[in-house]
């Protein structure tokens, strides 16, 4: 199942603390997402990014942050300011179009739920 | 923005026979509708896919439809198995770069031996 994981698979988090989860994808592609999906939900995009060292905000960037210092990396930051951060997490990332590729899958990582206590 | 509106949320079948998932969609310009299967406690993944350009596109038991004047696409699947209980995701976007996905809420299936 390589290609992109996150870590921890589980991560528990006290009220007023900022958290962490990690993205990494060996898989060269130049675009990485993070969603977020509740139960009986579908998937809302967080933060996207096309390149290194930019990112966009998504439909729900409320409370989170995120860095893209390296193309293999894109960790997302849940912070003290998200009022409801339990939830499942899931990064993605892709090939953009415009590199003669005409498939633009997303392809996911394992997630991490998070869980706040 | 773009909305996706899927149906119905839960979708119990006889193994054998077929399931069709519906979704609409309110941004016109979206030109790239993906379907996701997602089991339970595991990643989203890719079963097939069709661009605005195609009306119809199969793969094996799997075939999707889409209606752009209606803004509507669809999910079949024939002859079910229990391997394809789970829950089926729709999205679409706008393919410009990045690929800013919106989902619909899902569709649980259920496949009754």
């Amino acid at each position: 199942d390589g290609g992109i994981t996150q870590s921890p698979k589980y991560l528990f988090r006290k009220e007023g603390q900022n958290v962490t989860l990690s993205c990494e994808q060996n898989l060269n592609h130049d675009a990485m997402y993070w969603y977020r999906q509740d139960p009986g939900q579908g998937l809302r995009l967080i933060y996207y990014s096309q390149i290194v060292n930019d990112f966009q905000k998504g439909d729900i960037a409320e409370g989170y942050s995120v860095s893209r210092e390296k193309k293999e990396s894109f960790p997302l930051t849940v912070t003290s300011a998200q009022k409801n951060p339990t939830a499942f997490y899931l990064c993605a990332s892709s090939t953009l179009i415009g590199r003669g590729l005409a498939y633009n899958e997303q392809f996911f990582g394992p997630g991490t739920r998070l869980t706040v206590l | 923005g773009e909305n996706v509106e899927q149906h119905p949320s839960t979708l119990s079948v006889q193994e054998g026979d077929s399931a069709v998932i519906k979704c609409t969609y309110s941004d016109s310009a979206s030109n790239y509708f993906p379907w996701y299967k997602q089991e339970l406690g595991k990643r989203p993944q890719l079963i097939i896919d069709i661009r605005s350009n195609v009306g119809e596109k199969k793969d094996q038991r799997i075939a999707v439809t889409l209606n752009k004047t209606a803004k509507h696409f669809s999910l079949h699947i024939t002859e079910t198995q229990p391997e394809d209980s789970a829950v089926y995701f729709c999205a679409a976007s706008i393919i410009q770069g990045a690929q800013k996905l919106v989902f619909g809420q899902g569709t649980r299936l259920t496949i009754n031996p």
